[in-house]
C-alpha cells in the first residue's frame, strides 16, 4: 500500500530518556513534515525537509532532532525527555512544499506516534 | 501568516447537510484553501482545496466567496462515519508553514 508510516505507535518512557520515531514514505514525495498534536487537537509544525534539506524549523527544544538520511524518510529524535513532550507525534510528506506559491499540494499523514511520559 | 478560526464543535444527525465555515481574514493572494478529516487515532486526510468560487468532489463542497476571507465546507447528508475533526487550512507561501485552524469537532447522531 502506498501510505505515510511511522513507528511505533505507541511510546511510553520515563522522563530524561532518549527515544526516536521513525517515518517513511512510499508516495514519491519530495518534502516530508513533523507535526505536534497535543491534548485540545491543535496541529503544529515543527520540521520540514525537502529533498533532504531542512525548510523549516519552528520554535521547538534543540532536545527535537530530525534527520533525513533519504528524501523518503524523515526520523525524530527527542533527548531528555519531559513531561511536557507528551503529545501525539504526526509524520507527513507532500509533494511539492506546503505552501508553494500557485498551488498548495496536499499533505499525508501517517497514524501518529502517541507518546508518554511518565 | 493566515490565521484560521472555526467553530468548536456542531451536532447534526444522519442524512441532514452539514456546513462549517471557516474565517481567514488575512488570506494571501497565492494561497489556497484546504479542509482536512481527522478521525480517533488516526492522522489528517485531504477532503477538499480551493482558490475561489465552489469545488465539489465526492465527499464534499467547498464555497469560497469572492472576498475570499472566509470559506464553507458543505458534508451532504452526513452519516454516522462522519464523525471527525474538521480543519480548515490557509497554505502560507511566504514562509512554507501551514496553519491548521483548532478544528471543528462534528458529531453526527443516529
Amino acid at each position: 500500500d502506498t501510505a505515510v508510516s511511522q513507528t511505533p505507535k505507541y511510546l511510553v518512557t520515563q522522563m530524561g530518556n532518549d527515544k526516536s520515531i521513525k517515518c517513511e514514505q512510499n508516495l514519491g514525495h519530495d518534502t516530508m513534515y513533523w507535526y505536534k498534536q497535543d491534548s485540545k487537537k491543535f496541529l503544529k509544525i515543527m520540521f520540514s525537509y525537502n529533498n533532504k534539506e531542512l525548510i523549516i524549523n519552528e520554535t521547538v527544544p534543540n532536545r527535537f532532532s530530525p534527520k533525513s538520511p533519504d528524501k523518503a524518510h524523515l526520523n525524530l529524535h527527542i533527548n531528555s525527555l519531559e513531561l511536557g513532550d507528551s503529545a501525539v507525534y504526526f509524520c507527513a510528506s507532500s509533494q511539492d512544499p506546503a505552501g508553494r506559491s500557485s498551488y498548495n499540494s496536499p499533505l499525508h499523514f501517517g497514524n501518529g506516534t502517541r507518546l508518554t511520559v511518565t | 501568516l493566515a490565521k484560521t478560526t472555526q467553530p468548536i464543535s456542531m451536532d447534526s444527525y444522519e442524512g441532514q447537510e452539514v456546513n462549517i465555515t471557516c474565517s481567514h481574514n488575512n488570506i494571501a493572494t497565492n494561497d489556497y484553501i484546504t479542509w482536512y478529516q481527522q478521525f480517533p487515532s488516526q492522522g489528517p486526510r485531504f477532503i477538499i482545496q480551493g482558490y475561489k468560487t465552489k469545488v465539489t468532489n465526492e465527499v464534499a463542497s467547498l464555497f469560497i466567496p469572492a472576498d475570499r476571507k472566509s470559506s464553507t465546507l458543505s458534508l451532504p447528508r452526513v452519516s454516522l462515519s462522519d464523525t471527525a475533526v474538521y480543519y480548515c487550512l490557509v497554505g502560507d507561501t511566504g514562509n512554507y508553514k501551514l496553519s491548521f485552524g483548532a478544528g471543528t469537532t462534528v458529531t453526527v447522531r443516529a
